[in-house]
């Protein structure tokens, strides 16, 4: 257990509709980041959050976004969504921005139709 | 851009058998490599590695990394069944956001 918890577990949406997804970063950490991870794959970099700011994002598209909360907890809020936006979605906090070791969540696993 | 390659991307061997698994890469402003266990959901974490020629051990497992190559090894002496897992390999990048660039996974199946 990494003290990380991320919710819903699963989730299935159609396609065009949207969806929040939510983190719980481990005590005291203050950096989030969120990856993606379609099925036979490894987990690609969403974006960050430090301190409640975007701190870096990868190659998604706007309709990707995301919160970082004073309490260091974090949302991705994903619109319009595609069939290709299926997969496991992967949080991970770590104590510090410097800090190489990042601890991941369990994930949550949607399914658009 | 970034790029981090695992081989091979499966592999079933018999308990008792020993494991190379292999990660090289292809990063600017490289600053760490992170080996990670998968077995459901949450990778858990395994190793980091900064330094080359350093080996990182634990238990059954070791890992080394070479900078002047660019790769990284993981070895898993004596498989047991509970190693089944895909073990990713992931690299920090150095400045701005730190991200982890990670490689698609080896696949390792452990049969009785």
């Amino acid at each position: 257990e990494t003290g990380v918890t991320q919710s819903p577990t699963h989730l299935i949406k159609t396609r065009g509709q949207q969806v929040t997804l939510r983190c719980s970063s481990q005590s005291g950490h203050n950096t989030v980041s969120w990856y993606q991870q379609a099925l036979g794959q490894g987990p690609q970099f969403i974006f960050q959050y430090y301190r409640e700011e975007e701190n870096g994002r990868g190659n998604f598209p706007p309709r990707f976004s995301g919160l970082q909360f004073p309490n260091y907890s974090s949302e991705l809020n994903v619109n319009a969504l595609e069939l290709d936006d299926s997969a496991l979605y992967l949080c991970a906090s770590r104590a510090k921005l410097a800090s190489n070791e990042q601890f991941f969540g369990p994930g949550t696993r949607l399914t658009v139709l | 851009e970034d790029k981090v390659v695992q081989s091979p991307l499966s592999l079933v061997v018999h308990e008792g058998d020993t494991v190379t698994l292999n990660c090289s890469y292809e990063v600017t402003n490289f600053r760490s490599l992170l080996w990670y266990k998968q077995e459901k959901k949450a990778p858990t974490f395994l190793f980091m590695l900064t330094s080359s020629g350093i080996e990182k051990k634990s238990g059954r497992l070791s890992s080394i990394l070479d900078k002047k190559e660019l790769f990284s090894i993981l070895n898993i002496t004596a498989t047991q069944t509970g190693d089944s897992a895909v073990y990713l390999c992931a690299v920090v990048t150095q400045g701005g956001s730190e991200k982890l660039v990670f490689g698609k996974g080896t696949k390792l199946t452990v049969n009785p």
